[in-house]
């Protein structure tokens, strides 16, 4: 089952402006991870933000955990076209027993447009 | 440094035709996964590799796919008879950071091979 989810499922905003994109999940986790996917392209890594993190940075991206309310969300400040992909958030189960492995949510499509 | 190298990068068959995929991890990466990622939908995955031992292939259609990674480095995931609904993309990642069995760090993914089913 899928244990990340990703809201909104599609964004469309301006260059320059900002976009933040939300994940939810149900179970404790190790880690949270963000990636980004270009059309037509594998996964990129962003931010891994583990448990016990609050706040991440990097570059034009900050990422928050709220392990109370089992949430994520990725803010990308000051954003260009060359942001347009989807972006997926995955968790990383914490003593899971044997379900050890990422769950992937369904993705965030983000548009900018010049 | 260079990363995870898949091909092909597309591939046409009919159904009930066979394919295989063929990956090549990042130099010194213990895990190996496979992952489907139909359009419009996060990856799903298909098998984790630990070395050249299997740790999780439970979402794996084992009657049709079938995937090994000798000598624990590049890894081949075949697919016979193909089906209309193994029409997705097929990616690979690797990483080196797993603690206790998680992965505690990030993955990294080839481009994919993106296969149809006709």
């Amino acid at each position: 089952s899928q244990q990340g989810e990703e809201d909104p499922q599609a964004l469309s905003i301006q260059e320059g402006e900002n976009a933040t994109m939300n994940c939810s999940y149900k179970t404790s986790i190790n880690n949270l991870q963000w990636y980004r996917q270009n059309s037509g392209r594998g996964l990129v890594h962003l931010i891994l933000i583990r448990s016990n993190e609050r706040e991440k940075h990097s570059g034009r991206l900050r990422v928050t955990l709220d392990t109370s309310k089992k949430s994520s969300s990725l803010l990308i400040t000051a954003s260009r076209a060359a942001d347009t992909a989807s972006y997926f958030c995955a968790t990383a189960p914490y003593n899971a027993g044997n379900n050890r492995k990422l769950i992937w949510g369904l993705g965030t499509s983000l548009a900018v447009n010049p | 440094e260079a990363g995870v190298a898949q091909s092909p990068r597309y591939k046409i068959i009919e159904k009930r035709q066979s394919v295989a995929f063929w990956c090549n991890p990042i130099s010194g990466h213990a895990t190996l996964y496979w992952y489907q990622q139909i359009l419009g939908q996060g990856p799903k995955l298909l098998i984790q590799f630990q070395n050249n031992g299997v740790v999780d292939d439970s979402q794996l259609p084992k009657d049709r796919f079938s995937a090994e990674r000798l000598k624990g480095v590049d890894s081949t995931l075949k697919i016979q008879p193909a089906k209309l609904e193994d029409s997705a993309v097929y990616l690979c990642a690797s990483s080196s950071y797993i603690l206790a069995g998680v992965p505690a760090g990030e993955l990294f993914f080839g481009e994919g091979s993106r296969l149809t089913v006709l």
